[in-house]
């Protein structure tokens, strides 16, 4: 059975450095990964995707993922932080068509001026 | 095209009685999924709708129900409420079943049980 794991519960990042919320994952088959954003009081929305063709997804605003099949990983980069990315981000996987997907705990980014 | 739209935004419910949320999908998409978030808990999955059959469901009480109408629309019941059922409610729709499909979601229902 497939699981996520988002390795920190909270990031803190000044504004124009790096992001990196990182996320492993265990899968018995070639895995669907994802990334989502959830702003405050808003619903999720898709960052970007990952399934089973280039290793390095580029997403929306900025973001990419690699995706790491020797260490099982799918974590989630980006150049320089701005003030906007402040939100809860969540990598999610699934496996087939009859799986579950499967959603990490998240991970709230902090982004400080 | 319309995003997922889910009604209502807010709803105050006392303990024992029954809501029922909606959610009205994308144009086009036929799967229908409910998830529960809390601050607790984080995001729960809840169940799966695709062409109005329940394919998937999570580790719920039987007081939580749902159902698919032809026009992919889907609707969510918990019976008896509890206080621990305060949450955020999360619909998502995806053009079809398969991990592939990415899921859009709506702004959720924010259920407070008192």
């Amino acid at each position: 059975a497939q699981s996520v794991t988002q390795l920190d519960s909270h990031v803190s990042v000044s504004e124009g450095t790096p992001v990196l919320l990182r996320c492993n994952y265990s899968s018995s088959y070639s895995p669907s990964l994802f990334w989502y954003v959830q702003h405050p009081n808003k619903g999720l929305q898709l960052l970007l995707k990952y399934t089973s063709a280039a290793t390095l997804v580029k997403g929306i605003n900025g973001f990419e993922a690699e995706f790491k099949k020797s260490e099982t990983s799918f974590h989630l980069t980006k150049p320089s932080a701005h003030m906007s990315d402040a939100a809860e981000y969540f990598c999610v996987v699934s496996e087939g068509r009859d799986d579950k997907i499967i959603f990490g705990k998240g991970t709230r980014l902090h982004i400080l001026p | 095209k319309a995003g997922v739209t889910q009604t209502p935004r807010y709803l105050i419910k006392t303990r024992g009685q029954q809501v029922t949320l909606s959610c009205s999908p994308i144009s086009g998409h036929r799967s229908v999924s409910w998830y529960q978030q809390t601050p607790g808990q984080g995001l729960q999955f809840l169940f799966e709708y695709f062409s109005e059959t329940q394919r998937n469901k999570g580790n719920f009480p039987g007081r939580f129900s749902g159902r698919q109408f032809s026009n992919s629309r889907s609707e969510m019941n918990v019976s008896t409420l509890e206080l621990g059922d305060s949450a955020l409610y999360l619909c998502a729709s995806s053009l079809s079943r398969g991990g592939i499909y990415e899921q859009y979601f709506g702004p959720g229902t924010r259920l407070t049980v008192t």
